[in-house]
């Protein structure tokens, strides 16, 4: 039974990075994408971006100038940094599994809230 | 990228038919057979039910079907019951490396 456990800081204040950390329980790691999705009420999903147990990484165009996903593959885990935060990125950021072109496992979600 | 273009509600009587579109561009929906739909109840975690258009996991029951037209793909589901109640996301593969998801769709089970 795959399950996907995540942890950071559930409050920023604008400015300062959010960091997000994925750690994968079951499954094979390294058969795997690993990805970042972020949810808000008034846009819905976002896809943030992806890594393999490779280390390589693809990014939503619009978040790439901030976002950096990592791997470390000694344990199963992946970590998510946004950088210079705003209240726009308030939202629940999932981390998931991509076995091919879709999702099936997510993790429970962290919600994280910038405010000043 | 853009979000994919859903309908913000929709709403079937038990037992009724109901469709919900997905449409994007010739870059993403159009371009790919990589269509995936996720169901997603209040406070749940969302669940895949469709994924390369039209294929089905096990477990999802076969009263959900997808399709795809052009750049509009399509979530069916055929005889809709009270638990299917919920909120529906399309996600398309959007070339080099990319992905988007559609805005959601809230269906509602009178």
């Amino acid at each position: 039974q795959v399950q996907l456990q995540q942890w950071g800081a559930g409050l920023l204040k604008p400015s300062e990075t959010l960091s997000l950390t994925c750690a994968v329980h079951g499954g094979s790691f390294s058969t795997y994408y690993w990805i970042w999705i972020r949810q808000t009420p008034g846009t819905g999903l976002e896809w943030i971006g992806e890594i393999n147990h490779y280390g390589s990484t693809n990014y939503n165009p619009s978040l790439k100038s901030r976002v950096t996903i990592s791997v470390d593959t000694s344990k199963d885990q992946v970590s998510l940094n946004v950088t210079s935060v705003t209240a726009a990125d308030t939202a629940l950021y999932y981390c998931a599994r991509v076995p091919g072109n879709y999702i099936d496992y997510w993790g429970p979600g962290t919600l994280v809230t910038v405010s000043s | 990228q853009s979000a994919l273009t859903q309908p913000r509600s929709v709403s079937g009587s038990p037992g009724q038919s109901v469709t919900m579109s997905c449409t994007g561009t010739s870059s993403n929906v159009g371009g790919y057979n990589f269509v995936s739909w996720y169901q997603q109840h209040p406070g749940k975690v969302p669940k895949l039910i469709i994924y390369d258009v039209s294929k089905r996991p096990s477990g999802v029951p076969d009263r959900f079907s997808g399709s795809k037209s052009g750049s509009t793909a399509s979530l069916t589901i055929s005889g809709v019951q009270a638990e299917d109640e919920a909120d529906y996301y399309c996600c398309s593969y959007a070339g080099t490396y990319t992905w988007v998801f559609g805005v959601g769709t809230k269906l509602t089970v009178l």
